[in-house]
């Protein structure tokens, strides 16, 4: 079975401050990878995702993520965060041609200090 | 397009009760899935349908929980009798079919509490 780990569970950032969020997952075939985020007071909703093509991927609000396969790495980047950017964020993976769940990593609260 | 909606948005009950939360998708959107948040924990899938059939409910941690999607709608998700260890945030989401390429519109979550 598929599994997310992300590396961690509490960052706390000044704004302008460089982002990277690591996350690996172990599955030996092929993925899907995501990254969600949740919002306080928000759902959860969708911040990029890969499916194949370019390993960079560009999503939301200036975020973007690397698919290393080698490394089984999915890292989330943002060059300068803003105080809006507080909010947890959560790596996931799908199997890719079976079926539809998600698996998700235990989150990452991001917390960016004005 | 209104989005993924869930009743209750909290929910406090006993140990020994009975819960019964609801889910109604997207509309139009065939697939319904199940995920639930222990807290501190990951994000952990519980079931999926494609309209009223259930896919995959591989995720469903005992006979206690009961998912039902009657008319391929709105779901609802029954834990009878709730034990302390099924607090946490159920979460509903929807996609519009089955294709890989899909994605997943989650709804806010029920904050599930049991005393």
């Amino acid at each position: 079975a598929q599994s997310v780990s992300q590396h961690n569970h509490h960052v706390i950032l000044s704004e302008a401050a460089s982002l990277e969020l690591g996350c690996n997952y172990s599955y030996g075939g092929t993925v899907n990878l995501f990254w969600y985020v949740q919002y306080p007071g928000q759902h959860l909703q969708l911040l990029l995702k890969y499916f194949s093509g370019d390993p960079l991927v560009k999503g939301i609000k200036g975020f973007e993520a690397e698919f290393i396969k080698s490394k089984f790495s999915f890292n989330l980047r943002k060059p300068s965060v803003q105080w809006s950017d507080t909010a947890e964020y959560f790596c996931a993976v799908r199997v890719s041609g079976g079926y539809q769940k998600v698996t998700f990593g235990t989150g990452t609260k991001l917390q960016v200090i004005p | 397009e209104a989005g993924v909606t869930q009743f209750p948005s909290h929910s406090v009950i006993e140990k020994g009760q009975t819960v019964t939360l609801r889910c109604d998708p997207i509309s139009g959107h065939d697939n319904l899935y199940w995920y639930r948040r222990v807290m501190g924990k990951e994000i952990k899938f519980l079931l999926h349908f494609v309209k009223e059939s259930k896919q995959d409910e591989s995720g469903m941690p005992n006979n206690r929980f009961l998912a039902e999607r009657t008319g391929g709608t709105y779901s609802t998700l029954k834990v009878q009798p709730a034990e302390l260890e099924d607090s946490g945030v159920y979460f509903c989401a929807s996609s519009q079919s089955s294709s890989s390429y899909n994605e997943q519109f989650f709804g806010p979550g029920t904050r599930l509490t049991v005393l």
